[in-house]
C-alpha cells in the first residue's frame, strides 16, 4: 500500500512562504494522482490541490489559486506544496494523499505537517 | 457541491447501529461521493467511494447508500475504534468538497 510522509511545516509570519514536502515510499508514485488536504484547528477537512500522476494537470481550491503550487517530481517519488502570500487563515494541519487508482479518492494519508501563520 | 451531514453529533453505545447523512447541493452525478473515518492525531481513512463500495480492508459493518442529493453511511455494530469523526467528501466536480462532518462519541 505503501507510505507517505510530509515535511516542511513550521511558523511563518504573514505574506510570507513556505514548500512542503511529501515523501512517497512502497508504491509506483508516478502511477498515482496526489492531492494535498488540509485540516484548520478546530475545523473540518479541506481538499487544497491534486496533480496528475505524469504532473501534467493540476487544480487547486480557489482559497489557494495564485498563490500555492503543487508540483511532483516523480523519479525522486516526491510531492511539493509552494505556498506563497500566507495568509493567518492558511494555518492547518497539511496532508498529502495519494488517489486510489482511476478515482479521486484519497485511500493513503501521511500524518500531516503542520504549517502556522502567526506574526 | 455543499455538503451538509447531519446530525453534528452522535452519541451512541458499543454495539449499537449509526446512521449518518450527508445531503449534497446539488446533484452528485455518477455517485462521485466517499466517506472517511478520522480518528484524532491520526490520518483520516477511506471506508467507502462510489457511495456503496468498500475500500480495501474496511470490515463489512460499513455500508453506504444513496444517491443524487441524499446519501447515508451505516455503521451496524459500533466498535471501539469508531467512535470518531467521520466526512463526507465529493469528487463529481471541482472544487472537490468535504461535508463539515459527523462526531461519533461514546455515550
Amino acid at each position: 500500500e505503501g507510505q507517505l510522509l510530509e515535511s516542511g511545516g513550521g511558523l511563518v509570519q504573514p505574506g510570507g512562504s513556505l514548500t512542503l514536502s511529501c515523501a512517497a515510499s512502497g508504491f509506483t508514485f508516478g502511477n498515482f494522482a496526489m492531492s494535498w488536504v488540509r485540516q484548520a484547528p478546530g475545523k473540518g477537512l479541506e481538499w487544497v490541490s491534486h496533480i496528475s500522476g505524469i504532473g501534467r494537470t493540476s487544480n487547486s481550491a480557489d482559497s489557494v489559486k495564485g498563490r500555492f503550487t503543487t508540483s511532483r517530481d516523480n523519479l525522486k517519488n516526491t510531492l511539493y506544496l509552494q505556498m506563497n502570500s500566507l495568509r493567518a487563515d492558511d494555518t492547518a494541519l497539511y496532508y498529502c494523499a495519494k488517489h486510489l487508482v482511476g478515482w479521486d479518492v484519497f485511500e493513503l494519508w501521511g500524518p500531516g505537517t503542520l504549517v502556522t501563520v502567526s506574526s | 457541491i455543499v455538503l451538509t451531514q447531519s446530525p453534528g453529533t452522535l452519541s451512541l453505545s458499543p454495539g449499537e447501529r449509526a446512521t449518518l447523512s450527508c445531503r449534497a447541493s446539488q446533484t452528485i452525478t455518477s455517485t462521485f461521493l466517499a466517506w472517511y473515518r478520522h480518528k484524532p492525531g491520526q490520518a483520516p481513512r477511506l471506508l467507502i467511494y462510489g457511495a456503496t463500495s468498500r475500500a480495501t480492508g474496511i470490515p463489512d459493518r460499513f455500508s453506504g447508500s444513496g444517491s443524487g442529493t441524499d446519501f447515508t453511511l451505516t455503521i451496524s455494530r459500533l466498535q471501539p475504534e469508531d467512535f470518531a469523526t467521520y466526512y463526507c467528501q465529493q469528487y463529481a466536480s471541482l472544487p472537490r468538497t468535504f461535508g463539515q462532518g459527523t462526531k461519533v462519541e461514546i455515550k
